[in-house]
């Protein structure tokens, strides 16, 4: 039971433009939202977070935006860069006490930015 | 900027060898994590730690041990690597997991079994 999807594979844009990924969740437990960026032959690394007290978090040309009721969130990326060109992991946990750091992932999209 | 080293980037070694996966931090951070990827599939908590002589099972079953001695040092073992076990491996560490201490990985082991 896949509790964090992202429901496309990929993603290309062209240099300039927005860049919108999606992520869907089932838990409505999850209140940590996390964006990870991940290029090839290295880990993820941390890009955005958001909490569920919020609808918007928003960090130079990164923004996320969380919808609760739809159990949605999506990062957009404005304007895009050929460096974004790399995989996108949404991640989701339920803040604090035993579940710290422990985040449930999307399959992650890939995101190709075309000069 | 956390520093996390994960050695060897990448294994390639035969049915039934016995290996260790390591991972240092150099931030004396408490949590550290191993998670397990498959190409174009999610990562997956396999192990976790809170601190030195504490370890707990992640969400994903698996084959693999890890232990705790020190806080800089979360090694990961197979005692007997099967083709089963191909996958890469990234250990995380995290002072304090949050809105502003999030989750910081390491490169990532490649293991191949063959």
């Amino acid at each position: 039971d896949q509790q964090v999807k992202q429901n496309s594979p990929s993603l290309s844009v062209q240099e300039g433009r927005i860049s919108i990924l999606n992520c869907d969740y089932t838990n409505s437990m999850f209140d940590y939202f996390l964006w990870y960026k991940k290029y090839p032959a290295e880990g993820p690394t941390f890009l955005i977070s958001i909490s569920s007290i919020k609808d918007k978090n928003e960090d130079g040309r990164f923004t996320v935006f969380l919808n609760k009721s739809a159990k949605h969130l999506s990062l957009h990326i404005v304007p895009s860069q050929p460096g974004d060109s790399a995989v996108y992991f949404c991640a989701a946990s339920l803040y604090g006490g035993t579940s710290y750091g422990k985040l449930t992932f999307g399959q992650g999209t890939i995101l190709t930015v075309h000069p | 900027e956390a520093d996390i080293y994960q050695t060897p980037r990448y294994l390639v070694i035969g049915t039934g060898k016995k290996i260790t996966l390591e991972c240092s931090q150099t931030m004396g951070h408490d949590k550290m994590y191993w998670y397990q990827q498959d190409p174009g599939m999610e990562l997956h908590l396999i192990h976790y730690s809170y601190g030195v002589n504490s370890t707990e099972k992640g969400d994903l079953s698996s084959e693999s041990t890890v232990s705790r001695i020190r806080t800089e040092h979360f090694p990961l073992t197979l005692e007997s690597a099967r083709p089963s076990h191909t996958s890469q491996y990234l250990c995380a560490s995290s002072d304090n997991p949050g809105l502003n201490s999030p989750l910081h990985f390491g490169n990532g082991t490649r293991l191949t079994v063959t």
